[in-house]
């Protein structure tokens, strides 16, 4: 079955960088769009990007715009977020999903946490 | 950007009872939106695509149904394991920047 798993989230400083990554299976990754959407505590859900498994096509939200780098690894049939310029809003859960080409997200990871904070 | 409007915030259902909740586009997305049930702790689950089409795997007791700007979720009679937080989503924009309601929590009665 399909299965997503998240990892690299922690702790990090206002102004650093953290690298998630999200392994893949049980699926064949290249009929597929994955993203990232976000939680913070308490609060609901927030689309921040999206990718075909190629990595031929990246989508955006403004609010991480120029800061995070969405990308894939068919070899390793992963998926990648990396965050720069972290925030203090940008303390979440992030959740890896495969999307039903860009539209909605039919299977999701267990979510990493990333808290900013000094 | 297309705002989604989820109403009420909270909804207290007694067990067997029927929950009835909404969501509401600030301009038309079609038929294109999709509902997500979420429990303490864990990720999000599909439950409704399309605006009315259950995922695999979904009881018959869930349905959705709307189109343009107007969506219900309709919980036919609640069971134990329905109390949680519903999220609307639409996928009609282009570029595609998704955007979810702020959800809807079923508590117990």
């Amino acid at each position: 079955q399909v299965q997503l798993v998240e990892s690299g989230g922690g702790l990090v400083k206002p102004g650093g960088s953290l690298r998630l990554s999200c392994a893949a299976s049980g699926f064949t990754f290249n009929d597929y769009y994955m993203g990232w959407i976000r939680q913070a505590p308490g609060k609901g859900l927030e689309w921040i990007s999206s990718i075909t498994f190629s990595g031929s096509t990246i989508y955006y939200a403004d609010s991480v715009k120029g800061r995070f780098t969405i990308s894939t690894d068919n070899a390793k049939n992963s998926l990648y977020l990396q965050m720069n310029s972290l925030r203090a809003d940008d303390t979440a859960v992030y959740y890896c999903a495969r999307a039903i080409k860009t539209y909605y997200f039919d299977s999701w990871g267990q979510g990493a946490l990333v808290t900013v904070s000094s | 950007e297309i705002v989604m409007t989820q109403s009420p915030a909270t909804l207290s259902v007694s067990p067997g009872e029927r929950a009835i909740l909404s969501c509401r586009a600030s301009q038309s997305v079609s038929n294109d939106l999709a509902w997500y049930q979420q429990k303490p702790g864990q990720a999000p689950r599909l439950l409704i695509y399309g605006a009315s089409t259950r995922a695999t795997g979904i009881p018959a007791r869930f349905s959705g149904s709307g189109s343009g700007t107007e969506f219900t979720l309709t919980i036919s009679s609640l069971q134990s394991e329905d109390f949680a937080v519903y999220y609307c989503q639409q996928y009609n924009n282009w570029p595609p920047r998704r955007t979810f309601g702020q959800g809807t929590k079923v508590e117990i009665k």
